[in-house]
């Protein structure tokens, strides 16, 4: 099976930096590679997906790159709002996997 | 919009039958979509654990295919979740969630709020 990791995991940044999350899987899987959200005590939130096309109605600040096996989110401008752990994972393959996740504070 | 609902016992006893049930508003189970459910362990990440389609169509999580069973109904709009000889380690919020076709298989676009499920005796 295909292992997602991602680093760090966990950062602590100030409002309005630039911060890059990385997700590295252990096999090629082009560009089937997506990030999630999630704010304590509610359910991810689909982020990016095709490493990276943004879902409809998340900001701009937020961008995915990446193919093959190195992937990266970045949020141009913290804001306090994006407290949150990020998750990649990789889909079209089976079975399915999440990295472990990038806990994000202020 | 569609909108994804647990539901089902908060508490269930080690060795007994974890059941859950998803009820889907404001979209048919019938769309070209996959369902599945994912968990997450208290301070853990997220594991998928199956998904199906209207067909009948499954994929389990090999690592708990052994004990888990999806399954469907779409005269209800619900499908359902049953992991049988739970342990500690199945204490978990279990998400359920909507899950692309094609090039999006595998891609969950929208998920429930999620049932805690503790297992204890």
């Amino acid at each position: 099976d295909i292992q997602m990791t991602q680093s760090p995991s966990s950062l602590s940044a100030s409002v309005g930096d630039r911060v890059t999350i990385s997700c590295r899987a252990s096999q090629d899987i082009t560009n089937y590679l997506a990030w999630y959200q999630q704010k304590p005590g509610q359910p991810p939130r689909l982020l990016i997906f095709a490493a990276s096309t943004l879902q409809s109605g998340v900001p701009s600040r937020f961008s995915g790159s990446g193919s093959g096996t190195d992937f990266t989110l970045t949020i141009s401008s913290l804001q306090a709002e994006d407290v949150a752990t990020y998750y990649c994972q990789k889909y079209y393959n089976d079975p399915r996997a999440f990295g472990q996740g990038t806990k994000v504070e202020i | 919009q569609v909108r994804l609902q647990e539901s089902g016992p908060g508490l269930v006893k080690p060795s007994e039958t974890l059941s859950l049930t998803c009820t889907v508003s404001n979209f048919s189970l019938t769309s070209d979509y996959y369902w599945g459910w994912i968990r997450q362990s208290p301070g853990k990440g997220l594991e998928w654990i199956a998904s199906i389609y209207q067909n009948g169509g499954i994929y389990y999580n090999p690592s708990l295919r052994s004990r888990v069973t999806i399954s469907i109904d779409t005269s209800k709009n619900q499908f359902s979740l049953q992991v049988n000889s739970v342990t500690a380690a199945d204490t978990a919020v279990y998400y359920c969630v909507r899950e692309g076709l094609g090039t999006t298989w595998g891609l969950f676009d929208s998920w429930g709020q999620g049932a805690l499920v503790n297992v204890s005796s």
